[in-house]
């Protein structure tokens, strides 16, 4: 079945210092999102990227969606503690069930201030 | 405005008993989707609605099943519980069209003694 991979699973840093995320699927996907959970909350939508090579940004995150379209990343720059929880990719179900996510396990990314 | 509203918010069970967990949205929403949250596991689909009186199995159905008899509310039940069945339950729902993000309910944390 379909696979959506992120990696590293952890990742601390210090306050300032950026941080990217990665997001691999083992199927060719149609759009893919991005969702944060903070500590204890709940997931909560970021952004979708549809194209091949999009590239968007929210202030200092920056998200890309691969040529192929079977990877995406996440890059946030100087990091700030507002920035911790858990980033978390999704794409749709490989069977053809646009409404169904596949989301990768998350990376968790603690700040120290 | 509410969102997705899921109750209760805690509970502890012991092996054997039963329960129904309570998902409502006020946003309208056709699909809606029940998600258990384990640590390192990410977030797993257990069942599914595209609609008033229609579900569908997910990832990991077993042990649950769910009702949707009218299209504000989707109910997961727990017809006897047990420890495995000990996380955090999340509710969903997203609108028809193609590629619309999912709106997450703040979770339920259940444990099975």
């Amino acid at each position: 079945g379909q696979q959506v991979m992120q990696i590293p699973q952890y990742q601390h840093v210090q306050e300032g210092e950026d941080f990217t995320t990665y997001c691999n699927s083992s199927t060719t996907l149609s759009n893919i999102q991005w969702y944060k959970q903070r500590p204890g909350g709940h997931p909560v939508f970021l952004i979708q990227l549809v194209k091949s090579g999009e590239v968007k940004k929210q202030k200092r995150l920056t998200f890309q969606f691969g040529e192929a379209k079977k990877n995406s990343s996440l890059h946030i720059t100087a990091t700030q503690t507002t920035d911790v929880g858990t980033y978390f990719c999704a794409g749709p179900y490989s069977g053809g069930s646009n409404y169904k996510l596949t989301f990768g396990k998350g990376t968790l990314l603690t700040v120290n201030p | 405005n509410a969102g997705v509203t899921q109750t209760p918010k805690f509970r502890v069970l012991k092996t054997g008993q039963s329960m129904t967990l309570l998902c409502a949205q006020d946003m309208n929403h056709e699909y809606m989707y029940w998600y258990r949250q384990d640590p390192g596991m990410g977030l797993r689909l257990i069942h599914y609605s595209v609609g008033e009186g229609t579900t569908a199995k997910g990832e990991v159905p077993d042990g649950y099943n769910v009702s949707r008899l009218k299209k504000q509310n989707f109910l997961l039940g727990l017809e006897s519980a047990a420890p495995s069945q000990t996380s955090v339950y999340f509710c969903a729902s997203s609108s028809s069209t193609a590629g619309q993000p999912q709106h997450f309910g703040d979770g339920t944390r259940l444990s099975i003694l």
